[in-house]
């Protein structure tokens, strides 16, 4: 079965700090996502990548598809970034073409 | 708005209750998913259609699940005799062209929360 494991679960942090939040995949995927839930339930699409790195302003999200792990990093991390990240894996060959998702790290940045 | 729409935003029903869950993809969007999403969990595939055509139907945890998307645009969720454990966040995303490929994001709606009493 694909499996997406996130970690931490819950992480609180002061306004500033440097956040990471790791995201583990089980076998050959086709792209990894990075995706943010605000409270209310509406998603957000933050980064969808298959190798490498990407950046988007204090945003970083990198993935070794060889360890099969991704991180999304936040910098000088600030209240309104306090959320639920959520780590979603696109699996190649047959079957839905959706994506597994992780369970969500759940981010609380106190000013 | 040209925001993936779902309607309503919240649905309190009756154990018993038959309920529909309304998705209006971006428009010219191919691919329609829907997921599930239980209290501190992550969401969970449902379904999946292509245009019109369901092609994987494979998360709909029973038979008193049936979606449809008759015009290959607008779809919905219908939830019959409704249990409490069909209590949850119900989310439908879109993309441009087939599946979650590389090169076509998915565009998530806000979601309908479906609590059965």
């Amino acid at each position: 079965k694909n499996e997406v494991e996130q970690s931490p679960q819950n992480l609180t942090a002061q306004e500033g700090e440097f956040i990471t939040i790791n995201c583990s995949y089980s076998v050959g995927i086709s792209a990894l996502h990075w995706l943010q839930q605000h409270p209310g339930g509406g998603i957000v699409s933050l980064f969808m990548l298959s190798s490498g790195k990407k950046k988007h302003g204090r945003l970083i999200a990198t993935i070794n598809i060889q360890e099969k792990h991704s991180s999304l990093h936040i910098t000088a991390s600030h209240p309104r970034d306090s959320a639920v990240y959520i780590c979603a894996a696109s699996y190649s060959g047959g079957g839905a073409d959706g994506l597994t998702f992780g369970k969500g790290t759940h981010l609380i940045i106190q000013p | 708005g040209a925001g993936v729409s779902q309607s309503p935003r919240y649905k309190v029903a009756k154990r018993g209750q038959d309920v529909a869950l309304r998705c209006d993809p971006i428009s010219g969007h191919v691919s329609l998913f829907w997921y599930q999403q239980a209290l501190g969990q992550g969401p969970e595939f449902l379904t999946y259609f292509q245009n019109e055509a369901q092609l994987d139907k494979s998360g709909l945890p029973s038979d008193r699940f049936f979606a449809e998307r008759p015009e290959g645009s607008v779809s919905t969720l219908k939830i019959q005799r409704t249990q409490q454990e069909d209590s949850a966040v119900y989310l439908c995303a879109s993309s441009l062209t087939r599946g979650s490929s590389y090169n076509s994001p998915l565009h998530f709606g806000n979601g309908t929360r479906l609590t059965v009493t």
